[in-house]
């Protein structure tokens, strides 16, 4: 079946770095979508990306739909603590259209 | 705004117990979901629902089971729990498939001891 994967699972870096997580898909996408989850909180929508090579940005985000629809990429510029959490991308797939979840990566932003 | 509400937040159960998690929304969604979250294993599907009298196994059926008898409700039980259960179970829904936006509750946190 479609498989939604995350590199890397967990980062840890110093406030003020950049951060990169990057989502790649086993089939085409017909969009993907970003979510952000608080420590010891729930998924929360960020964004979505619908057309190949679309490049979104929030502030310090910026969010790309890589040209073939099977891979997006989620940057976070100089990184502070409320970045802190868990980034998951996710993407429709099988007969059913379900939403995929990728394995989603951890980030730790010490101060 | 209340948008989709689980009950209860936490609970312990003891092996072979049995319990529902209920799960509610007002944003007149069509579909719904639960979700488990396990460390390192990412959000995993247990069941949906595409509407009101329908259900649908997702990626973790098995030891669960579900019911949508209203629209704006989807509840998940366990008959008989297992360690393997213990878990946080994310109840969501979204107007549509695919390529719509999915609403979290704020889970559940379930021991099964």
């Amino acid at each position: 079946g479609q498989q939604v994967m995350q590199i890397p699972q967990y980062q840890h870096v110093q406030e003020g770095e950049d951060f990169t997580t990057y989502c790649n898909s086993s089939t085409t996408l017909s969009n993907i979508q970003w979510y952000k989850q608080r420590p010891g909180g729930h998924p929360v929508f960020l964004i979505q990306l619908v057309k190949s090579g679309e490049v979104k940005k929030q502030k310090r985000l910026t969010f790309q739909f890589g040209e073939a629809k099977k891979n997006s990429s989620l940057h976070i510029t100089a990184t502070q603590t409320t970045d802190v959490g868990t980034y998951f991308c996710a993407g429709p797939g099988g007969a059913t259209n379900k939403l995929i979840f990728g394995t989603g990566t951890l980030l730790a932003v010490q101060p | 705004n209340a948008g989709v509400t689980q009950t209860p937040k936490f609970r312990v159960l003891k092996t072979g117990q049995s319990m529902t998690l209920l799960c509610a929304q007002d944003m007149n969604h069509e579909y719904m979901y639960w979700y488990r979250q396990d460390p390192g294993m990412g959000l995993r599907l247990i069941h949906y629902s595409v509407g009101e009298g329908t259900t649908a196994k997702g990626e973790v059926p098995d030891g669960y089971n579900v019911s949508r008898l209203k629209k704006q409700n989807f509840l998940l039980g366990l008959e008989s729990a297992a360690p393997s259960q213990t878990s946080v179970y994310f109840c969501a829904s979204s107007y549509k498939q695919g390529g719509n936006t999915i609403y979290f509750g704020e889970g559940s946190w379930l021991t099964v001891v």
